[in-house]
């Protein structure tokens, strides 16, 4: 089983509209969750860090279920900009050299 | 402004022949990584460091040497290219745990 685990779509949304999307990890004791947004050919930054309370930031909403070991992104009223591959990324615990975990992305494509 | 810079953003090699990445990062961050990004492969690590004049091993290290002798900069070296190591490096640096990676923008390796 991949650490990290996302579905790697394409999600095609039309613009508006709604999508979430979920990344699944194996190691219980990771404590730090980030979505990273990445364009094509550019580098991967970050878009929020995800919280045990859950965060949302404008259209952008992060959940985290420890129970279940995933965590989710939603974004709203969906933009053409929005098209991107979201990497879930997530730490792993008393590994050297504190090193992230990425997953390999899901693509968001927004259409008119 | 503030962040991690790679030079050079786009290379064509030969095969056989050598070249160094440069990253440099002033966030006075603690850890720095390479990564390489191939289609459909993900983010893979190369080497990262956890400090000034301390490296170590990623997932990927063969045919790649590294050395931080300042804090702010991580050099990548690639002895003897190979077309194998065609791809997309990314440089990241991360100062602690709670804090994701701030990605430079990337350098387009092309081995020929």
């Amino acid at each position: 089983r991949k650490e990290v685990e996302q579905d790697p779509g394409p999600f095609n949304v039309p613009e508006g509209a709604t999508v979430a999307f979920n990344c699944t990890y194996s190691n219980s004791a990771s404590q730090s969750f980030f979505w990273y947004r990445q364009d094509c050919r550019k580098e991967p930054k970050l878009l929020m860090s995800v919280y045990s309370s859950g965060n949302e930031d404008g259209r952008f909403t992060a959940q985290l279920n420890r129970a279940s070991q995933y965590i989710s992104l939603l974004i709203r009223d969906s933009k053409l900009s929005d098209s991107a591959t979201y990497l879930c990324v997530v730490n792993k615990p008393k590994a050297a050299g504190n090193k992230l975990t990425f997953g390999g992305g899901t693509r968001v494509l927004v259409k008119p | 402004n503030a962040g991690v810079t790679q030079t050079p953003k786009f290379r064509v090699l030969k095969t056989g022949q050598s070249m160094t990445l440069l990253c440099a990062q002033d966030m006075n961050h603690e850890y720095m990584y390479w990564y390489r990004q191939d289609p459909g492969m993900g983010l893979r690590l190369i080497h990262y460091s956890v400090g000034e004049g301390t490296t170590a091993k990623g997932e990927v290290p063969d045919g790649y040497n590294v050395s931080r002798l300042k804090k702010q900069n991580f050099l990548l070296g690639l002895e003897s290219a190979a077309p194998s190591q065609t791809s997309v490096y990314f440089c990241a640096s991360r100062q602690g745990q709670g804090l994701g990676y701030t990605f430079g923008s990337g350098t387009r390796l092309t081995v020929v």
